[in-house]
């Protein structure tokens, strides 16, 4: 059964663009949730979603989105990205909410 | 204060002894993590949680949910097991909604 898997593994951008970061669940699992780890934050969570619903966000901005597709498959956006956004960004999925959670390998963004 | 403390923040270890790591929670949850992070990123989740003891291999993990305090012991310590090592609780956020907050890790060096 194939892991968790994120896409891309690396990326560098510049202040001010956008990114899409791309995460492929367990087969059979519909909970997924991203994660953002830094040197001094260490890791916090972003938000969740179920059945292509945010069910649960953290305190992050707006410039934060996420959603989930009909195939459990998520994607999350980081637009008009700072310096401050460069980081490890994990995406975890689960059966259901609540259950054990299942990370991928991350998407480490640098931002320039 | 943070919602899940660990200590010890750094620990240093020759091959073969036995480690102890805890994790101290101020909040309600519904169970707990117990994670692995090695160089490069990937996490894996080692052990879930909500009652009593689990053991695999030479890891075990204990909760005592009255304390809210667990720990996670590895027996016969192994330069291999040197990571990362990061408590994560599950607690309800919102009526039904999960999430995940996590301690700092500790950071565990085993030395040959």
């Amino acid at each position: 059964k194939a892991g968790v898997t994120q896409t891309p593994r690396y990326l560098i951008k510049t202040r001010g663009q956008q990114v899409t970061l791309s995460c492929s669940p367990i087969s059979g699992h519909r909970s997924v949730s991203w994660y953002q780890q830094t040197p001094g934050q260490g890791l916090q969570f972003l938000f969740e979603y179920f059945s292509e619903t945010q069910r649960n966000k953290g305190n992050f901005p707006g410039r934060f989105s996420g959603r989930q597709f009909s195939n459990s498959r998520s994607e999350m956006n980081v637009s008009t990205l700072e310096l401050g956004d460069s980081a490890l960004y994990l995406c975890a999925s689960s059966p259901l909410p609540g259950g054990e959670a299942f990370f991928g390998q991350g998407t480490r963004l640098t931002v320039v | 204060k943070n919602e899940v403390e660990q200590s010890p923040q750094n620990l240093t270890a020759q091959e073969g002894e036995f480690i102890t790591i805890n994790c101290s929670y101020s909040v309600g949850i519904s169970a707990l993590h117990w994670l692995q992070q090695h160089p490069g990123g990937g996490i894996v989740s080692l052990f879930m949680l909500s009652s009593g003891k689990k053991k695999h291999g030479r890891l075990i993990a204990t909760i005592n949910i009255q304390e809210k305090h667990s720990s996670l012991h590895i027996t016969a310590s192994h330069p291999r097991d040197s990571a990362v090592y990061i408590c994560a609780v599950i607690s309800m956020s919102g009526g039904s909604n999960y999430k995940l907050t996590f301690g700092k890790g500790t950071l565990l060096t085993v030395n040959p």
